[in-house]
């Protein structure tokens, strides 16, 4: 299995850009999540989604949009990127239900640069 | 509010001695706790949970109390090897949405 992926690894934007993130996991899992880590802020939560087809904002939704089509997939969108989203963006996925649901597996990041 | 905290934003240890990576919480009704480890470049790997019904769990060479008394969490690493330097995060799960809320995360460093 190849767990959380991400796609791209890197991306450098021009203010008011626009793009997309992909996250894939291949575990089955039904929680999917974007979060954003910034220097001495640790990792705080974009939007998530608890199955297919639904997705609910989390600490800092302003500025992203999501959606959840496929199990597998969550995708992050910035419509009009901004400097301010300049930051490494990491998903997570975990399982639905009981004590699994809590362990969070996470990507491996995507580095985003907003000029 | 919520929060996670660590007492020490960077620790500094010889190979072969134990590490002790501290983190305070401040939701008394937060009833699940994680560790991750975060190594450069890469993205944050689990290394033990507990939950709020117990005090001590142990892993292999990692073991982390929880004290709710005084709303506190640590994480022991025995031996400590240089492939642990890496930033550990603590994380609390007691957010309205019980959703994990993580520390802002504690450098270790390991001498050789």
């Amino acid at each position: 299995n190849a767990g959380v992926t991400q796609t791209p690894k890197f991306r450098v934007l021009k203010t008011g850009q626009s793009m997309t993130l992909l996250c894939a996991q291949d575990m089955n899992h039904e929680y999917m999540y974007w979060y954003r880590q910034d220097p001495g802020m640790g990792l705080r939560l974009i939007h998530y989604s608890v199955g297919e087809g639904t997705t609910a904002k989390g600490e800092v939704p302003d500025g992203y949009n999501v959606s959840r089509l496929k199990k597998q997939n969550f995708l992050l969108g910035l419509e009009s990127a901004a400097p301010s989203q300049t930051s490494v963006y990491f998903c997570a996925s975990s399982y639905l239900a009981g004590r699994q649901r809590d362990t969070q597996y996470f990507g491996p990041g995507t580095r985003l640069t907003v000029l | 509010g919520e929060s996670v905290g660590l007492h020490l934003p960077t620790l500094s240890v010889q190979e072969g001695d134990n590490s002790i990576i501290n983190c305070a919480y401040s939701n008394s009704a937060s009833d699940y706790f994680i560790w991750y480890k975060q190594e450069s470049g890469k993205g944050p790997q689990f290394i033990i949970d507990i939950r709020s019904n117990m005090d001590k769990r142990q892993g292999q060479r990692v073991t982390v109390l929880l004290n709710k008394t005084v709303k506190h969490l640590s994480l022991q690493i025995a031996a400590t090897q240089p492939g642990d330097s890496a930033v550990y995060f603590c994380a609390e799960r007691g957010g309205s949405q019980g959703n994990l809320i993580f520390g802002k995360g504690t450098k270790l460093s390991v001498k050789p």
